[in-house]
């Protein structure tokens, strides 16, 4: 199986833009979707991003999604940070019949 | 609107069984793959087991193979969990999760509220 891996957390300020990274340890990560799910506290995950960079109705324009086959990674960049964002990342990925999320990345707006 | 409802959650000690329940009152259930996913206390996410539209195939973490088993009925819109031989780290919150029309694994759209197993020793 393989490994997703996240930074622990990341923080920057209202307005900036934040990139959380998602390597994937083995397999191409152009060869299988890659979605990014947020997830505030107490509650449960909801979908940011689904198939690379496809943005479910509803999650604004400020959340875009991208993969870059050189170093085998995803990216999930939100642009022009609110207070509303400071939540869990989790990005998750696929192969054959195995699901596996990263270890999810806490997103500090401050 | 999709909604998911786990149920059947609970306190009960190393060794024993629980079954969870998880009733979909959307649209596709029947055509669409199924998971578990779970969350341990102030950890990540960690999927679990699924399931493809027809029952025919599952597919397990290797942490509860043998030991958990997923089901469902497409007549009651209805996923379940079996979990056997429970120990404490299999303690969390238990979501259920759709994936996408005709597809085993990838993006799962949607996703329950939860309902959390503790497992004491």
């Amino acid at each position: 199986n393989f490994m997703l891996t996240q930074p622990h957390s990341v923080s920057e300020s209202p307005g900036k833009t934040v990139t959380i990274s998602c390597t994937r340890s083995s397999g191409s990560i152009a060869s299988y979707y890659v979605q990014w799910y947020q997830q505030r506290p107490g509650s449960a995950p909801t979908t940011v991003i689904y198939e690379d960079h496809q943005r479910p109705s509803g999650v604004p324009d400020r959340f875009s999604g991208s993969i870059d086959s050189s170093s085998n990674s995803a990216s999930l960049i939100i642009s022009g940070l609110k207070t509303e964002d400071e939540a869990d990342y989790y990005c998750q990925s696929y192969d054959s019949f195995n699901q596996v999320f990263g270890g999810g990345t806490k997103l500090t707006v401050l | 609107q999709v909604q998911l409802v786990e149920s059947g959650g609970g306190v009960v000690q190393s060794g024993t069984s629980l079954r969870l329940s998880c009733v979909d009152s959307g649209f596709s259930f029947s055509n669409s793959g199924m998971h578990w996913v779970r969350q341990a206390p102030g950890k990540g996410l960690e999927w679990v087991a699924l399931i493809s539209y027809d029952t025919y195939d599952k597919y397990y973490a290797d942490s509860v193979k043998g030991r958990f088993s997923i089901s469902r009925d497409n007549s009651k819109n209805t996923l379940y969990l079996q979990m056997s031989s429970l120990r404490p780290d299999d303690t969390a919150v238990y979501y259920c999760a759709k994936g996408q029309v005709g597809a085993m694994v990838g993006w799962l759209g949607s996703w329950g509220q939860g309902t959390l197993v503790t497992v004491s020793s």
